[in-house]
């Protein structure tokens, strides 16, 4: 089945400097690639995905890119925020399952102001 | 904005006790799933539904789990004979296309002892 490495497991960024979120994946059937947040104490929240067929998606500061012949795929986040500081989680689907998820460990995301 | 609900907020039991966690899905959604969350850990997969039949589980979702959607609103996770391993975040979550889940609940904290 798959399996998913996310690194670092935390990240200390300076307000304003970017952050980098890598993850990689083992299984070459899967094809869809979700980032989620998560505050302390709060529920998961999805913030961008990808789809195989696609290399990169961006949405204001944040973005994604997707390396299928490497397998692994990054989350961008630049001139960071306080707001931005939570744990955020990678995930790939379970080879081309449409329902079944396997998640990262998650990163935890230092804003230092 | 609709959100996923969820009840109870912390459901505590004694060991070999049944629970019933509790969701209701955003109205428009037509994948319903539940993740668990041991503290500090992974959100792990334990099963989607659809059309009003199990669409996947994971090896989590033993025997001793059942889903049921018991009216057009509620969709509900049954554990019979709860172990401490058990203790957990349980997101229910649901989603309008087949993509994964797109909108978590927040969470029922599920206390064994």
């Amino acid at each position: 089945g798959e399996n998913v490495e996310q690194h670092p497991s935390t990240l200390s960024v300076q307000e304003g400097d970017s952050a980098v979120i890598k993850c990689t994946y083992s299984d070459s059937a899967s094809n869809y690639f979700p980032w989620y947040k998560q505050e302390l104490g709060k529920r998961p929240q999805l913030i961008i995905d990808i789809r195989s067929n696609v290399g990169e998606k961006k949405d204001q500061r944040i973005a994604v890119t997707l390396n299928k012949t490497a397998k692994h795929f990054s989350l961008h986040i630049t001139e960071t925020q306080p707001e931005d500081s939570a744990v955020y989680f990678c995930a790939a689907s379970n080879g081309d399952s449409n329902y079944q998820l396997i998640w990262g460990a998650g990163t935890k995301l230092i804003i230092k102001p | 904005e609709p959100e996923v609900t969820q009840t109870p907020s912390h459901q505590v039991t004694q060991m070999g006790q049944e629970v019933i966690l509790r969701c209701v899905p955003i109205s428009n959604h037509l994948y319903f799933y539940w993740y668990r969350q041991i503290l500090g850990q992974k959100v792990e997969f334990l099963v989607s539904f659809y059309n009003n039949e199990i669409s996947e589980k994971s090896e989590i979702f033993d025997d001793q789990f059942s889903v049921e959607r018991p009216d057009g609103s509620n969709f509900t996770l049954k554990i019979r004979s709860t172990k401490l391993e058990d203790s957990a975040m349980y997101f229910c979550a649901s989603s309008e296309y087949q993509v994964g889940p797109g909108s978590f609940g927040p969470g029922t904290r599920l206390t064994v002892t």
